[in-house]
């Protein structure tokens, strides 16, 4: 199976500032990744698809790129709403393996 | 408008079962993969399985193969979950999600709103 390593496990930043978060792949992936945002109590949304396309309806503040094994996820100017728990996940080999989450706090 | 509906919260004894179920609307059911995928109270998301309605095999992760079974009936466009031989472990959020024509089950366009399974003597 795949792991996804997504690091830090969580991360407190002040509103403005730009907030990265990476995932790391036990194995070459290619681009078949997703970024997922879960806010407390909800279901989780889909935000990035194929490593960097953005989710129709999702603000540009968010970003993501890499390719292979490395991977990074991107908000540009934290928003309060961003208060959230971020995943990675790879579709490229069944089972479609989630990292560990990000947990972003407003600091 | 794409909307998932899971069925309620279920409290089970270890060593039973239980079947959650997804009804869709929006969309050919019958097209769109269906996986399930579950979460431990404060923990991280878990992917589980899925299944084509059109082909009716499901995928499962190694992890639950052997115990769970995931199902679907086009007739009332709705998926099942069923998770045999419950454990305290299992207790968690269970949520169904939708895939789409071009990327099938690899990626979760929309959500249900979680099943909260609950395993207690």
């Amino acid at each position: 199976d795949i792991q996804m390593t997504q690091s830090p496990s969580s991360l407190s930043a002040s509103v403005g500032d730009r907030v990265t978060i990476t995932c790391q792949a036990s194995q070459d992936i290619s681009n078949f990744l997703n970024w997922y945002q879960q806010k407390p109590g909800k279901a989780p949304k889909l935000l990035i698809y194929d490593a960097s396309t953005l989710q129709t309806g999702v603000p540009s503040r968010f970003s993501g790129s890499g390719s292979g094994t490395d991977f990074t996820f991107t908000i540009s100017s934290l928003q309060p709403e961003d208060i959230a728990t971020y995943y990675c996940q790879q579709y490229d080999n069944l089972p479609y393996s989630f990292g560990q989450g990000t947990k972003l706090e407003i600091k | 408008q794409v909307q998932l509906v899971q069925s309620g919260a279920e409290v089970k004894k270890p060593g039973s079962s239980v079947k959650v179920s997804c009804k869709a609307s929006g969309g050919t059911f019958s097209s769109y993969a269906i996986s399930w995928v579950r979460q431990a109270p404060g923990q991280g998301l878990e992917w589980m399985g899925g299944i084509i309605p059109i082909f009716g095999t499901a995928n499962y992760a190694q992890n639950f193969q052997g115990r769970v079974t995931i199902t679907a009936d086009e007739s009332t466009s709705t998926a099942y979950m069923e998770l045999s031989s419950l454990r305290s472990e299992d207790t968690a959020f269970y949520y169904c999600a939708r895939g789409s024509l071009d990327y099938g089950d690899k990626i979760l366009w929309y959500w249900g709103q979680g099943t909260l399974v609950t395993v207690s003597s």
